[in-house]
């Protein structure tokens, strides 16, 4: 199947920091989705992106698809505490019945 | 709010004993899925179902099996369970059809000793 390649895999933020992930492909995808995923719960849907180019913002987080299709990133302003988690990527392709690949994932962590 | 639910939060099972998982969603969704968490990996699909009796292979499928008697509920089945099935089992659910949103279950930590 296709791959996504996330990075970075983990990262420690401070309270303010601005912090950005990645996410690229070897093939294009139609549309691509960033989720949250908090201990002992599953992902949830952060932002959906439909068109290549496009920007979009949920609160402090901003997200982008990329010109090619092929990438994406995430950006989290001024980050707090609450933003740890786990974020992933996902592409999805209509000629592959709509299904989703997932990134493997960047573990956002809490400086101590 | 969209409930999906998965019936067992933690499961300790030994190799070669039969296993389910359930999962039941409450909003009438067409669409139900299966995936596998292991870290670095992200989430790997292991079967989808876009209707009842319907089941689609995903692309882990080995080792797996599904049901889909009602709409709402979707059960994976590790006939012979093996230790490298030790894993978090995510079962999500959406109505159908493109962009629609997914939705997640809390997850069932399975460990096969």
């Amino acid at each position: 199947g296709q791959q996504l390649n996330q990075s970075p895999q983990s990262m420690f933020i401070q309270e303010g920091e601005d912090v950005s992930m990645n996410c690229t492909s070897s093939s294009i995808f139609n549309t691509w989705l960033w989720y949250k995923q908090e201990p002992g719960e599953g992902p949830v849907l952060l932002i959906a992106l439909y068109k290549a180019g496009e920007l979009t913002s949920n609160g402090r987080l901003t997200a982008q698809f990329g010109i090619t299709r092929k990438d994406s990133f995430l950006n989290i302003s001024a980050s707090i505490p609450s933003d740890v988690g786990i974020y992933f990527c996902a592409g999805q392709l209509k000629a592959a019945g709509n299904k989703l690949t997932f990134g493997g994932g960047t573990r956002v962590l809490v400086k101590p | 709010d969209v409930k999906v639910t998965q019936s067992s939060r933690y499961l300790v099972k030994r190799t070669g004993e039969k296993v389910f998982l359930e999962c039941v969603q409450d909003m009438d969704h067409e669409n139900m899925f299966w995936y596998r968490q292991d870290p670095g990996l992200g989430l790997r699909l292991i079967y989808f179902s876009y209707d009842v009796k319907m089941k689609e292979k995903g692309d882990i499928p080995e080792g797996y099996s599904v049901s889909r008697e009602k709409k709402e509920r979707f059960s994976l089945i590790l006939e012979s369970a093996s230790t490298n099935q030790t894993s978090m089992y995510l079962c999500a659910s959406r109505l159908g059809g493109a962009g629609e949103k997914l939705f997640f279950g809390s997850g069932t930590q399975l460990s096969v000793l």
